[in-house]
């Protein structure tokens, strides 16, 4: 059964970086068939889509984050991480990364539902 | 970017009613590209539908989807108690990808 688990420091100041890992057990992070993506949850603004990533390296990001936004994958390591700069309070929230719905290589559409999240993590920003 | 909004916010019923969520897109969503679901508290979200009308893997069919181009719902036709949770919806025909604001189907 594929399972994804966040990890990463709980607590940013702000003005410097977020970073979290996904790491994916139960399966291969270098299927053809499967984008993987990060998704974050605050009261605010409810849930948001961060940004999707192939195993190639191939990324998609949400224009509202893309200007402080890396996303990475690390294959050997069966991971994929994010990298969000400058972080204000605006950036507290509950991050998640998911697996994208299946992949056609054939159509190219890397946009598709997300199944299954890991369980999440409370990134808070402090002053 | 394409704006989903939830209606209601709330729904109050009891176990064994039926539930109807709304979700109302901005503009059309191509290709029914449009996801649901289901959120308990203190869990992450849990795919419920996917392409509009699919049911994913492990939900009773009790739950449905349905709805095309800007119009789409969910409906639960006997509430069991473990139904009462959070619902969204997500479009993935356009991106940015984006997600309805929430209902929330309590106990009355």
């Amino acid at each position: 059964q594929l399972q994804l688990q966040e990890s990463g420091p709980g607590l940013v100041k702000a003005s410097e970086t977020l970073s979290l890992t996904c790491t994916v057990s139960g399966g291969s992070i270098s299927s053809r068939s499967y984008y993987w993506g990060w998704i974050r949850q605050s009261p605010g603004e409810g849930l948001e889509w961060i940004g999707s990533i192939y195993y190639t390296g191939s990324t998609y990001y949400n224009p509202s984050l893309k200007s402080r936004l890396t996303i990475s994958v690390d294959t050997s390591q069966n991971q994929f991480s994010l990298k969000l700069r400058s972080v204000t309070a605006a950036d507290r929230a509950v991050y998640y990364c998911a697996r994208l719905g299946y992949f056609d290589v054939w159509s190219g559409d890397p946009y598709k539902w997300f199944d299954p999240w890991g369980q999440g993590t409370l990134v808070t920003v402090s002053s | 970017e394409i704006v989903l909004t939830q209606s209601p916010g709330t729904l109050s019923l009891s176990p064994g009613q039926r539930a109807t969520l709304s979700c109302r897109a901005s503009q059309s969503v191509s290709s029914n590209s449009l996801a649901w679901y289901q959120q308990q508290p203190g869990q992450a979200p849990r795919l419920l539908i996917f392409g509009a009308s699919n049911r994913a893997t492990g939900f009773p069919d009790r739950f449905s989807g349905s709805g095309s181009g800007t119009d789409f719902t969910l409906t639960i036709t006997r509430l069991e108690p473990e139904d009462f949770a959070v619902y969204y919806c997500q479009q993935y025909g356009t991106s940015p990808l984006t997600f309805g604001g929430g209902t929330k189907v309590e106990i009355k």
